[in-house]
């Protein structure tokens, strides 16, 4: 089982709509939850940053973390054909550096 | 700023052949990730560096792999001899204060082994 799971996809919506992507985690020691944007032949972009439960909101995009259920997601509001992309989330522990990524969800935003 | 620079873009070798990915992380970060992506995988850390130490390398496949940092502004990872299992897309990262900030990744150099 690995310690980061993710839909890959693919996942297509029409403009406007509201969109959910999700991790399932198995890791308990994780403590810090990321979700990076990757554009087509492109490296990842970090989008959002949580530490611990809760949520974060930064415009269309607003992130949840349920450490209880070892469960994390971002929402896109209003989404848009630019949103069109690779979402991965990525978590880590206290200890160094280290990212575990999921797989990645591809998204498709249609006009 | 430049962000984080990596060389070759492309690099299409034959089976057997040495292959050196280059990087320049961002200047004043002191963290650098070597990351291995393939459809199959994902994405997928390989080593780790902090101050030009490595830190974490248990994501190196096997010794064919090996990867260095003479220096805070250079990084190689070198594959010899490659395979074509090796065939994937390579990123560089690199992160200021040991790695618990922001991870700027590159552009990745695609690797096709034949």
């Amino acid at each position: 089982q690995k310690e980061v799971e993710q839909d890959p996809g693919p996942l297509s919506v029409p403009e406007g709509a509201i969109v959910s992507l999700n991790c399932t985690y198995s890791n308990s020691a994780f403590q810090y939850f990321m979700w990076y944007r990757q554009y087509s032949r492109k490296g990842p972009e970090l989008l959002m940053y949580t530490y611990s439960s809760g949520n974060k909101e930064d415009g269309r995009f607003t992130a949840q973390v349920d450490k209880s259920s070892k469960y994390i997601s971002l929402f896109i509001r209003d989404s848009q054909p630019s949103d069109s992309a690779t979402y991965l989330c990525a978590m880590r522990g206290n200890q160094g550096g280290k990212l575990i990524f999921g797989q990645g969800t591809e998204l498709s935003v249609k006009p | 700023d430049a962000g984080v620079i990596q060389s070759p873009r492309h690099e299409v070798t034959e089976m057997g052949q040495e292959v050196t990915l280059r990087c320049k992380p961002i200047s004043g970060h002191n963290s650098l990730f070597w990351y291995r992506q393939t459809m199959m995988r994902g994405l997928e850390l390989l080593i780790y560096f902090n101050n030009n130490v490595p830190i974490d390398d248990s994501g190196m496949p096997e010794d064919r792999f090996s990867a260095k940092m003479p220096n805070a502004s250079f990084s190689t990872l070198k594959i010899q001899p490659s395979e074509p299992r090796d065939s994937a897309v390579y990123f560089c990262a690199s992160s200021a204060s040991g790695g618990f900030h922001e991870q700027y990744f590159g552009p990745g150099t695609r690797l096709t082994v034949t």
